[in-house]
């Protein structure tokens, strides 16, 4: 079955680029969606297909995925950013659904 | 504006069944596939299955296979999950996600603790 990676941690400084990744093999050859979970709350989606951001979704959030790896980069963090990160794919063979281990983002 | 409404926690002994309601509202219930996902104390999301509303048609997770049972009442616009024979590690908060463009729309959660 498909299994994603992610680091466990990320810390950033307010104004900084939080770069976050979300590894498997050949992983540029599907589409990868990313959510934010802030502590106690739903997870809202904030990149869908690689690179598509929701409507409300600041410009600051971006995607990209190549090779073995997608990324979801923040810019100009901010204090409000601080929050797990999750990326998912759809496994085409089993039509199921998977979710990475998910990356906890600490703004300094 | 798209909705998702879940029924309140619950507190389950081993052994029992638990049954989450998911209320949608703000667009077409039959035209997207609705999903439950788990998230367990401190951990991660685990995906549990997908339910067509239109056609009643399911497709659940391995960990799940047997245990689990996706249904819904069109007229009320609402989805349903069971999950049987509980155990201490089903211990999670149970979400009902819309499958748009990804997973657009999550319900609020439901909180269902399992303990003796």
């Amino acid at each position: 079955s498909y299994v994603l990676t992610q680091p466990p941690s990320v810390s950033v400084a307010p104004g900084d680029t939080a770069t976050i990744l979300c590894g498997e093999n050949d992983l540029g050859n599907r589409s990868v969606h990313w959510y934010q979970q802030r502590p106690g709350q739903a997870p809202v989606l904030v990149i869908y297909y690689d690179t598509d951001r929701p409507s409300g979704i600041p410009e600051r959030f971006s995607g990209s995925n190549f090779g073995d790896t997608a990324t979801l980069t923040i810019s100009r963090v901010e204090a409000g950013d601080e929050a797990d990160y999750y990326c998912q794919v759809w496994d085409s063979e089993s039509d199921h659904y998977v979710f990475g281990p998910g990356t906890k983002v600490t703004v300094l | 504006q798209v909705q998702l409404v879940q029924s309140g926690g619950e507190v389950k002994k081993p052994g029992a069944s638990m049954k989450v309601s998911c209320k949608a509202s703000g667009y077409t219930f039959t035209d997207y596939n609705i999903h439950w996902v788990r998230q367990a104390p401190g951990q991660g999301l685990e995906w549990m299955g997908w339910f067509n509303p239109d056609t009643g048609v399911t497709n659940c997770a391995q960990n799940f296979q047997g245990r689990v049972t996706m249904t819904r009442d069109t007229t009320i616009r609402t989805a349903y999950m069971d999950l049987r024979s509980l155990r201490s590690d089903d211990t999670a908060v149970y979400y009902c996600v819309r499958w748009g463009d990804a997973f657009d729309f999550w319900g609020q959660g439901t909180f269902v603790t399992v303990s003796s």
